[in-house]
């Protein structure tokens, strides 16, 4: 079966740091994504890996271990434009698979002065 | 450049009824994909369009139908609408190559069935 996991709700303080986890359980592994999403808007994409290890873009870092099916995202010097659903997904592998993208339920942020 | 657009933005239907969601994609991009997201389920793939061939469907009945044009542009159809089919639903497109490409999504169509 296909399942992924994340924490429905974190809260954190502007300025400090919050990470996200991700488990994943499904049937092969093509890339793990990371997107988010502010209430009433579209999903935008943050970051990408398929390697085990960090991928780090400015204020955003996530990492993979695909032995441990695990992921996180991890928010530095948190802004109160951070507070949004933040959702994992894993693609599925070729062929015939290239976009087909399993999403978390989505974890919500809220981020406090 | 312009982001993926979907139309309309909102809509209100009745049981019984059909509907169809139309996506544009980003200039470039060959692949659409379609979406339900619920507060329930989540987001949850429904097919995916390439160069105007179905690559991929979903677990969603028959009911939930697509098509992609020449220009890339696709429509969703949903026959006998369902109250369960109240939902948003997301179009995603990307070059859809063998490069690792993300997709980027339009904002939306809401459906609402009463």
């Amino acid at each position: 079966g296909q399942n992924i996991d994340q924490p429905t709700e974190m809260t954190a303080t502007e300025g400090a740091i919050v990470q996200i986890n991700c488990t994943y359980q499904t049937s092969g592994f093509n890339g793990l994504f990371w997107y988010q999403q502010h209430a009433g808007e579209a999903p935008t994409f943050l970051s990408y890996n398929v390697l085990d290890g960090l991928e780090e873009k400015g204020r955003f870092s996530s990492f993979l271990s695909r032995s441990k099916g695990y992921s996180y995202l991890l928010l530095k010097e948190l802004q109160m434009k951070d507070s949004a659903s933040y959702l994992c997904a894993v693609r599925s592998p070729r062929p015939g698979g290239y976009n087909k993208l399993i999403f978390g339920a989505g974890t919500r942020l809220a981020v406090h002065p | 450049k312009a982001g993926v657009t979907q139309t309309p933005r909102y809509l209100i239907k009745t049981r019984g009824q059909q509907v169809t969601l139309s996506c544009s994609p980003i200039s470039g991009h060959r692949s659409v994909s379609w979406y339900q997201q619920t507060p329930g389920q989540g987001l949850q793939f429904l097919f995916e369009y390439f160069s105007e061939t179905q690559r991929n469907k979903g677990n969603f009945p028959g009911r939930f139908s697509g098509r992609q044009f020449s220009n890339s542009r696709s429509e969703m159809n949903v026959s006998t609408l369902e109250l369960g089919d109240s939902a948003l639903y997301l179009c995603a497109s990307s070059f859809g190559g063998l490069a690792d490409q993300p997709q980027h999504f339009g904002d939306g169509t809401r459906l609402s069935i009463l």
